[in-house]
């Protein structure tokens, strides 16, 4: 069984670099979330997608944050001049949408540090 | 969505159930009441959910009072394994993105 496979667990990165993680979905499933999270707190919804289409973007998402799932599968989530307040922990998630039990499935997550 | 509270904390016995509370006084007729669990330093990981029916799996059995407005989950026997942070959360099934609060930490002690 494999599940959702996050890409890369840790990274650390300058202020102001870019940087892009990579989330691969459990295979069969049309959603995929994207979310984040500080050390004491829950996570915080930032995106969506249903196949390739972006269909919610949280207020949370500045213009420096971008994501993208160009053929319904795979996706990436990039910062572009990174910032200190942008340390936390990047989870994505997948579901399967028309489930009357639809549940999301977490990946290990992405452990950003901007020094 | 519908906020809930938990308490932020909770111990329990190995071995023993855990009761975990969570209350929901605003939610709406639609929105389901799910329940998370995140061990450190892993995402997190599906429990169960429920409309109004007490519901009960593998893992769990949870219980909505027949107003809606409160759920309490049972670990029926918990082990070490089973000490996490645990997130209720309420929202519609479709088309919906989980808004997490805090939780409640629960500790399994030997």
């Amino acid at each position: 069984d494999t599940g959702v496979s996050q890409d890369p667990r840790h990274k650390i990165t300058k202020r102001g670099q870019n940087v892009t993680f990579r989330c691969d979905p459990i295979s069969e499933h049309n959603r995929l979330y994207w979310y984040r999270q500080t050390l004491g707190q829950g996570p915080e919804f930032l995106t969506y997608f249903q196949n390739e289409a972006q269909l919610e973007k949280s207020r949370l998402l500045s213009d420096r944050f971008s994501a993208e799932r160009p053929k319904g599968s795979f996706s990436t989530l990039e910062i572009q001049r990174t910032e200190q307040g942008d340390s936390a922990m990047y989870l994505c998630a997948s579901s399967f949408e028309g489930s009357r039990r639809e549940k999301l499935f977490f990946g290990s997550g992405t452990q950003l540090s901007v020094l | 969505d519908a906020k809930t509270t938990q308490p932020p904390s909770m111990d329990c016995a190995e071995g023993r159930a855990a009761n975990l509370p969570c209350n929901h006084s605003t939610i709406s007729g639609n929105e389901y009441v799910y329940w998370y669990r995140q061990i450190h330093s892993q995402g997190p990981q599906y429990i169960i959910h429920g409309l109004k029916n007490n519901e009960t799996n593998e893992m769990a059995s949870l219980i909505i009072t027949e107003d809606r407005k409160s759920s309490t989950l049972i670990l029926p026997h918990a082990t070490l394994r089973d000490t996490a942070v645990y997130y209720c959360i309420v929202g519609e099934t479709s088309g919906s993105r989980l808004t997490f609060g805090e939780g409640t930490q629960l500790t399994v002690n030997p």
